[in-house]
């Protein structure tokens, strides 16, 4: 099965602080992917990496960084955290970095960070 | 661009009746995958069911099965037997061209009554 881990499920962070929040998947995924999830706007995409320290802006990178040094890991970055990134984040991964669809695309979330910024 | 619309914000079905989940999408790529999402309280998104724009027969998977009307641009998604368990949200989702990106839909809060 795969696995995608995050490593808080709680974080609370102060307005300024710099945050770094970690997913790590263990099935060998090319595709790496951050998105924040709030009430009535369903998931939006922040960034998506489809290589070790490739990376791509998804639909609202504004005030988010990303890294990808190894192919297993994806980090997501706030340099200064405000209050309005207070959201649940949630990290997926996929096999296959596109060419012919099909199911082998199907993104594999983690648990989820809810992050909130005091 | 893609364009996910989940019209029922919220639902309920009587435990073991069956339930249609609503999703239209609006998209100009000419092949495209829809996948629908199970999101529990716990906030884990689980996979539910996958459907290619080309696959001929419509996805099942237990009792889950996606009821495809590529002309009415619809993806419908059906649980037979609807369980407890079954109470969370769903989402509904398209990826593009390239396979790299998903656009979700806002999501159906699914309440399954004893």
């Amino acid at each position: 099965d795969v696995k995608v881990t995050q490593s808080s499920r709680y974080l609370v962070k102060r307005t300024g602080e710099k945050v770094f929040l970690e997913c790590v998947q263990d099935m060998d995924h090319e595709n790496m992917f951050w998105y924040r999830q709030d009430p009535g706007l369903g998931l939006r995409l922040i960034y998506f990496s489809y290589d070790v320290k490739m990376k791509e802006k998804g639909d609202i990178p504004e005030g988010y960084s990303v890294s990808r040094e190894k192919k297993e890991r994806f980090s997501l970055i706030l340099e200064s955290a405000s209050t309005n990134q207070t959201s649940m984040y949630l990290c997926a991964s996929s096999l296959v970095a596109g060419g012919t669809l099909g199911s082998t695309d199907t993104q594999y979330f983690g648990p989820g960070t809810r992050l909130t910024v005091l | 661009a893609q364009k996910i619309t989940q019209t029922q914000p919220g639902m309920f079905v009587q435990e073991k009746e069956a339930v249609t989940l609503d999703c239209t999408y609006d998209t100009s790529d000419p092949s495209y995958g829809l996948f629908w999402y199970k999101q529990p309280s716990s906030g884990e998104m689980i996979f539910l069911i996958y459907q290619g724009s080309y696959d001929q027969q419509n996805a099942t998977e237990g009792r889950y099965s996606l009821n495809f009307q590529k002309a009415r641009k619809s993806a419908n998604l059906v649980i037979s037997a609807s369980q407890l368990g079954d109470s969370a949200m769903y989402f509904c989702a398209a990826h593009n061209n390239a396979g790299n990106m998903l656009t979700f839909g806002g999501g159906t809060r699914l309440m399954v009554k004893p």
